[in-house]
């Protein structure tokens, strides 16, 4: 079974600038989740999906990051304009929603903004 | 607010060493607590957890109990690999599927 897959794997910018990460869950699982991981720490939850619904997205930064999750599988996390701050690893996770706690994570999109 | 608070690191040990690395908790109520490693260049992989007090939580050597009056889950193995070298988090969630709250992670890393 294929794992979550995130694209792309390293991304370099410059400040100002807009980028995008893209995540595909695991096959069936309708719980999606974005995390930021800075260096150092762990990660912190940025957005979950239940489905098509984002039902959690209070640490998410309105003004500048932007996220969808169109039919309910893939999802983008869009970052507009990126700020130096934002340098950072962005992880996407999957679960089934009611079955087990276990989140399965991808691994990750390093983002490094100059 | 939820909060997991981790024993500070970097831990270094030799192969066969015993590792303990300590884990504690805040949270209302009875979360769900996880330990994740995390290998270099790689994502985060459940290593074990436990959904109750008193719960054992096992997987490739390593344990954790779920002590809800200490509210601890410190992770254990009896005799580490060099393989074993990687960051470990400690991680608790309030009911499935909502969001998992990480301590800061501790690296371990064994020398042959």
């Amino acid at each position: 079974e294929a794992g979550v897959v995130q694209s792309p794997r390293y991304k370099i910018i410059e400040k100002k600038q807009p980028v995008a990460f893209w995540c595909n869950p695991i096959s069936g699982h309708n719980t999606l989740y974005w995390y930021l991981q800075n260096l150092g720490q762990g990660p912190e939850l940025l957005i979950r999906y239940e489905n098509e619904e984002a039902v959690d997205d209070s640490q998410l930064p309105k003004d500048r990051f932007s996220a969808e999750r169109l039919k309910g599988v893939d999802s983008t996390l869009k970052i507009q304009p990126a700020e130096l701050g934002d340098s950072a690893v962005y992880l996407c996770a999957s679960s089934v929603a009611g079955a087990t706690d276990t989140q399965y994570f991808g691994p990750g999109t390093r983002l490094t903004v100059l | 607010g939820d909060s997991v608070t981790q024993m500070e690191g970097p831990v270094t040990l030799s192969e066969e060493a015993f590792l303990t690395i300590n884990c504690t908790y805040t949270a209302t109520g009875y979360p769900s607590l996880f330990w994740y490693v995390q290998y270099p260049g790689e994502g985060l992989q459940l290593l074990l957890k436990a959904t109750k007090a008193d719960d054992k939580g096992s997987n490739k050597g390593f344990e954790a109990t779920y002590r809800k009056e200490t509210t601890s889950f410190h992770l254990e193995k009896g005799s580490v690999q060099v393989s074993d070298s990687a960051v470990y988090f400690c991680a608790l969630s309030r009911q499935s599927g909502s969001r998992l709250t990480f301590g800061e992670g501790t690296q371990l890393t064994v020398n042959p």
